[in-house]
């Protein structure tokens, strides 16, 4: 069946460092993924999109990487900030065009 | 900016009570959605709505019920509420493709005791 997971439920990172979230899909037919951030005691966020047809896609201090082929999603958070420590879902479009969502990662941020 | 708001924050209801969660958007977005998020589960979409009066299953419908009777609004519904059924509830709303960017309610903390 479709799944969409991360490798980590939680990653720390210094302040200042760069920080990566992995995640891995099931569903090769998925052409659509987004990362959201969700902060403690609100919904998740959007933060950034890609579709199928890129493999790179840059925002603000955010890049989202996919690699088709090993079916891999990864967010780069550039010079982390404490307000970046969030919980990080990435998600992708399933069946009917249902977006199913990741576990998530906890991020924490290290003075 | 969108504004998606939910009826509570925290609630807290007795085995067997029905319980209605409510959420209202303000930006005209046709579609909604309800998920629970559970610890070590993610996201789970419950149900979703496409156009007012339309509804349509979700991964786990089990146990809730919902309405659209208004564009607005989309309420979800516990018949008879369950321990199993203690989780954060969360409303979203999309334009009008199912890929457009979700926009999320603070959500609703449910206990069922």
């Amino acid at each position: 069946g479709e799944s969409v997971g991360l490798h980590l439920p939680t990653l720390s990172v210094q302040e200042g460092d760069n920080s990566i979230i992995n995640c891995a899909y099931s569903n090769s037919a998925s052409d659509y993924f987004i990362w959201y951030k969700q902060e403690s005691g609100k919904g998740p966020q959007f933060i950034i999109d890609i579709r199928s047809n890129m493999d790179k896609r840059q925002g603000q201090r955010v890049t989202v990487l996919l690699n088709k082929t090993v079916k891999h999603l990864s967010l780069q958070i550039a010079a982390t900030q404490p307000g970046d420590s969030a919980v990080y879902f990435c998600a992708e479009n399933g069946e009917d065009d249902k977006i199913i969502f990741g576990k998530g990662t906890r991020l924490h941020i290290l003075p | 900016d969108v504004k998606v708001t939910q009826s509570s924050r925290y609630l807290v209801k007795r085995t067997g009570e029905k319980v209605f969660l409510e959420c209202v958007q303000d930006m005209d977005h046709e579609n909604m959605f309800w998920y629970r998020q559970d610890p070590g589960l993610g996201l789970r979409l419950i149900y979703f709505s496409y156009d007012v009066k339309m509804k349509e299953k979700g991964d786990i419908p089990e146990g809730y019920s919902v309405s659209r009777e208004k564009k607005e609004r989309f309420s979800l519904i516990l018949e008879s509420a369950s321990t199993n059924q203690t989780s954060m509830y969360l409303c979203a709303t999309s334009r009008g493709e199912p890929q457009d960017e979700q926009y999320f309610g603070p959500g609703t903390r449910l206990t069922v005791t």
